[in-house]
């Protein structure tokens, strides 16, 4: 079975700072994908990033990059100038690569994160 | 705004009693998850529907079902409810089930008294 491990229950970044938030992940695939969807205190489930594992580059979407790591299992989210809106709680999730029609998304337990002013 | 919307927002109901929550996935999106947000157990998978039929199935109680109708909105009814039955439901969706990602609705807050 997948897991995925998130060691950092909270952290604490300066508004303009930039800060890495930690995953690691255990599985026996070859093929999966990699996510960090973003809840802020509205609750909401944000999509913030994805990563296909057959790709060796690591996504980035704006000031959010990864650095992923596969024959570690390590997948970490880089903030780069950190924005009071993005105090949140940061999962990191996994999903097995099937190609059918059948699939879930597997949680870590999270990372609140808070940017102070 | 994902284009997923579930309701209610928020229910408060009793122990014993039976709740149905609602989900209308993306437009084109032909599949519907749920999951449970608890603070004891986290995030969870609860099931699949694609195109009206099960898909899969992870913690779900036999207390609860789910269905997914025609136009595609899909219910999780949960009955004979208990205390820790209280958490965040969320609903996601996507666009055929397989390795597309997933988009949630804002969820329904349940509170069971």
């Amino acid at each position: 079975a997948q897991t995925v491990t998130q060691s950092q229950p909270e952290m604490s970044v300066q508004e303009a700072e930039t800060v890495t938030l930690s995953c690691t992940y255990d599985t026996s695939e070859s093929n999966y994908y990699l996510f960090w969807y973003k809840q802020p205190p509205s609750r909401q489930m944000i999509l913030v990033i994805r990563q296909e594992a057959y790709k060796q580059q690591n996504a980035t979407e704006n000031r959010f990059s990864v650095n992923f790591q596969k024959a570690a299992k390590s997948f970490s989210l880089k903030i780069s100038d950190s924005q009071l809106g993005d105090t949140a709680m940061y999962f990191c999730a996994f999903m097995k690569r099937r190609g059918g029609a059948t699939n879930k998304l597997i949680f870590g337990t999270g990372t609140l994160l808070a940017v102070q002013p | 705004d994902s284009g997923v919307t579930q309701t209610p927002k928020h229910l408060i109901t009793a122990t014993g009693q039976r709740v149905t929550l609602r989900c209308s996935p993306r437009s084109g999106d032909l599949s519907v998850y749920w999951y449970q947000q608890s603070l004891d157990q986290g995030l969870q998978f609860l099931i699949q529907y694609y195109n009206g039929e099960e898909r899969a199935k992870g913690n779900i109680l036999e207390r609860f079902s789910a269905q997914q109708f025609p136009d595609l909105h899909s219910e999780l009814n949960l009955s004979s409810l208990e205390l820790g039955d209280s958490a965040l439901y969320f609903c996601a969706s996507s666009v055929s089930g397989g390795d597309e990602t997933q988009y949630f609705g804002p969820g329904t807050r349940l509170l069971v008294l």
